[in-house]
């Protein structure tokens, strides 16, 4: 089945600057790779995703990459600001057919320069 | 938006007693998900559920689990007996068509802690 891969677990960044999130996959013929922003005790919520056509998609401060070839897909948040403080999970379509594979996940902590 | 209502949010039980767990998905929404987040992990898929039947199971639904929609009420998860390992956030999602990813909604969760 899928198997998806993120890095890192937890991401110190200065407020105002720019975080990045990196994922690998496996599974080929995933087509579908979303972002879920999750703070403590609330659901997972959609933040941006991407769709296997694109190479890049931008969603105001939300940066998404795909690079099919090396099955990768990156976020980055520009102008990291205080409450972007979440743990951010990566997904991809793939293995069953209904169901998404996440990333382990990754901690953001903006803090000051 | 759309909201997916998991309840009870935090559920203590013993180990070998039944629980279920409830959810109220998006009400037009026709597919139904749990997926289970042990602390500090990601969210695995444990099973999918179509027209009164489960469509796809992971190897995390193990025999004690159980799921049904009766009579297009809450969408339930129910574990018996419960083990210690049960323990963590079960998730539930419903969307409204196979692969619909736009019409995908997570609840809250429900902490489950068997004891």
């Amino acid at each position: 089945g899928e198997q998806v891969e993120q890095l890192p677990s937890i991401l110190r960044v200065q407020e105002g600057s720019s975080a990045s999130i990196n994922c690998s996959y496996e599974d080929s013929a995933s087509n579908y790779f979303p972002w879920y922003k999750q703070e403590p005790g609330e659901n997972p919520k959609l933040i941006i995703d991407i769709r296997s056509n694109m190479e890049r998609k931008q969603i105001q401060e939300l940066i998404v990459l795909l690079d099919k070839k090396a099955k990768r897909f990156s976020l980055h948040i520009t102008d990291t600001q205080p409450g972007d403080s979440a743990m951010y999970f990566c997904a991809a379509s793939g293995g069953f057919a209904s169901a998404l594979t996440f990333g382990s996940g990754t901690k953001v902590i903006p803090c000051l320069p | 938006g759309p909201k997916v209502l998991q309840i009870p949010s935090h559920q203590i039980i013993d180990m070998g007693q039944m629980v279920t767990l409830n959810c109220d998905p998006v009400s037009n929404h026709l597919y139904f998900y749990w997926y289970k987040q042990i602390l500090g992990q990601q969210m695995e898929f444990l099973v999918n559920f179509y027209n009164g039947k489960v469509m796809e199971k992971s190897k995390l639904f193990k025999d004690q689990f159980s799921v049904e929609r009766p009579d297009g009420s809450y969408f339930t998860l129910k574990i018996q007996p419960t083990a210690l390992e049960d323990s963590a956030v079960y998730f539930c999602a419903s969307s409204l068509a196979l692969r619909d990813w736009d019409t995908l909604y997570f609840g809250a969760g429900t902490r489950l802690s068997v004891l």
